[in-house]
């Protein structure tokens, strides 16, 4: 049974600086990683997916890399700013196409 | 266009009440999924519907009832709800099947006296 845990659960930095989110999986059979952010009350706000036989991704400052043999996915975000203060999930899909959702990093830029 | 649109946005009902989520997408993608997250909590699996047709009930008391009345509308039936089915309850859609990207509305918060 897939597993995603997601470390830490919250996490402050100040303007500016450069972070990584980490996600673990219990099952190497994953056919892709998705991260989400969500802003409270919100929906999910879906940022890159990476499939299983790729090992990163990257949109404008976000970089997210897969290692499947490691069982491990990290979301790099560069000069963090105020507006990346959000909830940041990650969800792997194994065979079946299910979404296992982490319990995802509270991340706070402050200004 | 990556919208995937929900309403009513907010939701009040009595637990001897009948009420109906709706769902929309206009992104020709032929899977749609219910989410349901409680407070603090990630999203969990409901149903999905793949084609058209419920390809996955994740054991969801029939209190809930899904309804794809075509590929790009979803709905939710409620009855009979209880108060711990209060949450925000997430639409999603992908592409074809869930290996896709799944895109998400942005939800209707739920409370059931």
């Amino acid at each position: 049974k897939q597993e995603v845990t997601q470390i830490p659960a919250a996490l402050s930095v100040p303007e500016g600086e450069n972070l990584v989110l980490n996600c673990s999986f219990t099952d190497s059979a994953i056919y892709n990683l998705q991260w989400f952010r969500q802003d409270p009350g919100k929906g999910l706000t879906s940022l890159l997916l990476i499939q299983s036989s790729q090992r990163e991704q990257t949109s404008g400052r976000l970089n997210a890399s897969l290692d499947k043999s490691s069982g491990r996915s990290t979301l790099y975000i560069a000069a963090s700013q105020p507006g990346d203060s959000a909830t940041y999930l990650c969800a792997g899909s194994g065979n079946t196409g299910k979404l296992i959702f982490g319990q995802g990093t509270t991340l706070q830029v402050k200004p | 266009d990556t919208e995937v649109t929900q309403t009513p946005k907010h939701l009040v009902m009595g637990m001897t009440n009948k009420k109906s989520l709706k769902c929309e997408q206009h992104m020709g993608h032929r899977a749609m999924y219910w989410y349901k997250q409680k407070a603090k909590k990630p999203p969990e699996l409901m149903f999905v519907y793949s084609y058209e047709k419920l390809s996955i009930n994740e054991s969801v008391p029939s209190r809930f009832s899904p309804e794809c009345p075509n590929s790009s509308l979803l709905n939710l039936h409620l009855h009979a709800l209880q108060p711990e089915d209060s949450a925000l309850y997430l639409c999603a859609s992908s592409q074809g099947d869930s290996w896709d990207t799944q895109y998400f509305g942005p939800g209707t918060r739920l409370t059931v006296l």
